[in-house]
């Protein structure tokens, strides 16, 4: 059972657009949403998270909005540069333990110059 | 400061052969946590350790095993492979307690034949 579900699978955005990525999640035991770039041949990397007790998150280009009652939140990158080109992935996991990450399933994006 | 460091990058193994991944964590941390992920998927969890014990365990089989050192570093160790294993093999390190700040290393590519 996928615990995040991530949508849509592949994105094509020209330079300069926003695409939008979004996750819903189950369990309300949930409690930090991190997402995560992976480029070819490397391990993801952590870009932006965010926790439930605040609705928008901002880190430079990078946007999160989170809501809490449709167990859902979205990425949204501004101003998309061909070097986001990569694949996106949102996780979740609950409590403090650092324990398990449950991941989507991944977004490809790719931005045209 | 290091990142974490994994080896080897890649592997090819026959089926029915033994493997074992090796990890070191980013300096200062002291959980390591080893993810599968198959081409196209997102990563799944594998098991945690920390002080030397599996801390936490995924929906893998007993055929996956693990060690961590007093050094924090860790292996993984799976018998008896099977063609479905063949995947991208991530270790994260971070702090015990603290879901954010986990650090991925760039994986080791499994194939099995």
């Amino acid at each position: 059972q996928q615990q995040v579900k991530q949508s849509p699978q592949s994105l094509i955005v020209q330079k300069g657009g926003i695409p939008i990525i979004n996750c819903a999640y189950e369990n309300t035991a949930f409690d930090y949403f991190p997402w995560y770039q992976q480029f070819p041949g490397k391990g993801p990397a952590l870009l932006i998270a965010i926790r439930p007790d605040v609705s928008e998150k901002k880190e430079g280009r990078f946007t999160i909005s989170f809501n809490k009652s449709a167990k859902q939140f979205s990425l949204h990158i501004m101003d998309s540069q061909p070097g986001d080109s990569a694949t996106y992935f949102c996780a979740a996991s609950k409590g403090n333990t650092g324990n398990q990450f449950y991941f989507g399933t991944g977004t490809s994006l790719t931005v045209i110059p | 400061e290091t990142g974490v460091t994994q080896s080897p990058t890649h592997l090819i193994k026959t089926r029915g052969q033994q493997v074992t991944l090796r990890c070191s964590s980013q300096s200062g941390h002291n959980t390591v946590s080893w993810y599968q992920q198959a081409l196209g998927q997102g990563p799944q969890f594998i098991f945690q350790y920390y002080r030397e014990e599996e801390n936490g365990r995924g929906n893998f089989p007993p055929r996956f095993s693990g060690l961590q050192f007093p050094n924090y570093s860790s292996e993984l160790n799976v018998n008896a492979l099977e063609l479905d294993d063949s995947a991208l093999y991530l270790c994260a390190s971070s702090l015990a307690g603290q879901n954010y700040g986990y650090t991925f290393g760039s994986g080791t590519r499994l194939t099995v034949v």
